[in-house]
């Protein structure tokens, strides 16, 4: 079965640490992507990457921090700079169509990030 | 700057009415068109899209969607609404960036 994972579902952490959300897709997908989703604001981009050892920052990239070694992966560590971290975290994938847009993103099922 | 602008926020309809949710972009070049339906603590699932050919798209789960490149819009449009249909649903254009729209949470009522 194809698809994204993410994980944990939930997740609970203390302010001030630091804490690493697990994405990973066996689309075979060069393109990866980290959105924020706060109720009533629709989802906000923190990072992309289009391919293996390179992204970007996407609109609200601050306190936030990313890394692409394999293809499969792209882990997101929300750090201790983040000044409001609670949040539910969604990561996606597409192929590029090669004219700089992309084709559909395909989600995973989120992880809801609870800090306190 | 590209944007994507659903009009409604929330759209409350009887079962077994039809259902229009709007959705308009800002763009002078060509773009492909997204609709996406999220239930409750979940992902995002593709209700269908439109990258080129013909402007009347269908979906996923009876969903229809017209797209009017003189109107710049892309609204979603069901005959029929059903309870399982109660969800968030988010517009999306792809230029040379994903843009989403803010969503409209669409609530079937028995």
């Amino acid at each position: 079965d194809g698809g994204i994972t993410q994980s944990p579902k939930y997740l609970f952490r203390k302010e001030g640490q630091n804490v690493t959300l697990s994405c990973e897709q066996n689309l075979n997908h060069d393109a990866m992507y980290w959105y924020r989703q706060d109720p009533g604001q629709g989802l906000r981009l923190i990072y992309y990457s289009q391919i293996v050892n390179d992204f970007q920052k996407g609109d609200i990239a601050e306190g936030y921090s990313v890394s692409r070694e394999k293809k499969e992966s792209f882990p997101l560590t929300v750090t201790s700079a983040q000044k409001n971290p609670t949040a539910f975290y969604l990561c996606a994938s597409s192929i590029s169509s090669g004219t700089g847009a992309s084709y559909e993103q395909y989600f995973g099922p989120g992880t809801r990030l609870t800090v306190t | 700057a590209q944007s994507v602008t659903q009009l409604d926020s929330q759209v409350p309809v009887f079962e077994e009415a039809p259902v229009e949710l709007r959705c308009n972009y800002s763009s002078s070049v060509s773009v492909y068109l997204f609709w996406y339906v999220q239930y409750p603590n979940q992902g995002l699932q593709l209700l269908l899209k439109y990258l080129s050919g013909s402007t009347l798209v269908k979906g996923i789960n009876g969903f229809e969607a017209e797209f009017n490149k003189s109107q710049t819009s892309f609204h979603l449009r069901k005959p029929s609404v059903h309870i399982s249909d109660t969800a968030e649903y988010f517009c999306a254009v792809s230029v040379e960036q994903f843009y989403f729209g803010t969503g409209t949470s669409l609530t079937v009522i028995p």
